[in-house]
């Protein structure tokens, strides 16, 4: 597709619940991160794919968070035993590959809106 | 560490003023990118400009400027004669550009929130 896409747009569960993002990103971008933008703080980085090599999760809250990227493509932020405070919109973003020293541009999807009820 | 500072929460303006949207940011690298990002009502973050730690020259598009000053640590957007589709959520965020590593994730500012009034 033209942009990053990611369903649902809007999911509402209730606590204790799993539940799965799906993030698809541009074509041809290898690079994949997901954010989290809750009120109290701001955008915060979760999970970062890049290529075949081993993702960079320092940015997961918890346990409770994971993510898997399938044939370097399509991506699953998955969070187990929702909690209240998981609710936020949470937005994938992808890149093409940069190189040491560089930085290329992240484009971001419209988000999935989550609440935990 | 990493941090940038968007001091200004909301800012509030009429048709045509013009607005400047402060940014500073901290870091210890010598090589990073700096980054403008517009999130309107629809909520999708919209890139704007992206520029690199060894590029000081600003930059103008259209309506929209940029003022990098790596002396003062700021990456200033200024937009001219605005309009009502320019309130937004305007972030600013870095990147470090650690050699050898292909990508880093973008840390933000908290936003300023841009509202024009017709």
């Amino acid at each position: 597709g033209a942009g990053v896409s990611q369903s649902p747009s809007n999911k509402v569960t209730e606590k204790g619940k799993d539940v799965e993002l799906r993030c698809d990103p541009i074509s041809g971008h290898t690079a994949l991160y997901w954010y989290r933008q809750s009120l109290g703080q701001g955008l915060e980085f979760l999970i970062y794919f890049q290529g075949n090599s081993a993702p960079d999760k320092s940015g997961l809250p918890s346990d409770r968070f994971s993510a898997e990227r399938t044939g370097g493509s399509v991506s699953t932020l998955t969070i187990q035993r929702t909690q209240q405070e998981d609710s936020a919109v949470y937005l994938c973003a992808s890149s093409s590959r940069g190189a040491g020293g560089y930085q290329e541009t992240q484009y971001f999807g419209p988000g999935t809106r989550l609440l935990v009820l | 560490a990493q941090k940038v500072t968007q001091a200004q929460t909301e800012i509030s303006v009429v048709e045509k003023e013009d607005v400047t949207l402060d940014c500073v940011y901290e870091t210890r690298d010598t090589t990073y990118y700096l980054f403008w990002y517009k999130q309107p009502p629809s909520g999708e973050l919209v890139f704007l400009i992206r520029r690199n730690s060894f590029d000081e020259q600003n930059e103008i598009s259209g309506r929209y400027s940029w003022n990098f000053q790596k002396s003062t640590s700021s990456f200033n957007f200024t937009i001219t004669a605005s309009q009502v589709v320019d309130s937004a959520v305007y972030f600013c965020a870095l990147s470090e550009a650690p050699w050898g590593q292909a990508g880093t994730a973008l840390i933000f500012g908290k936003g300023t929130t841009l509202s024009v009034s017709s």
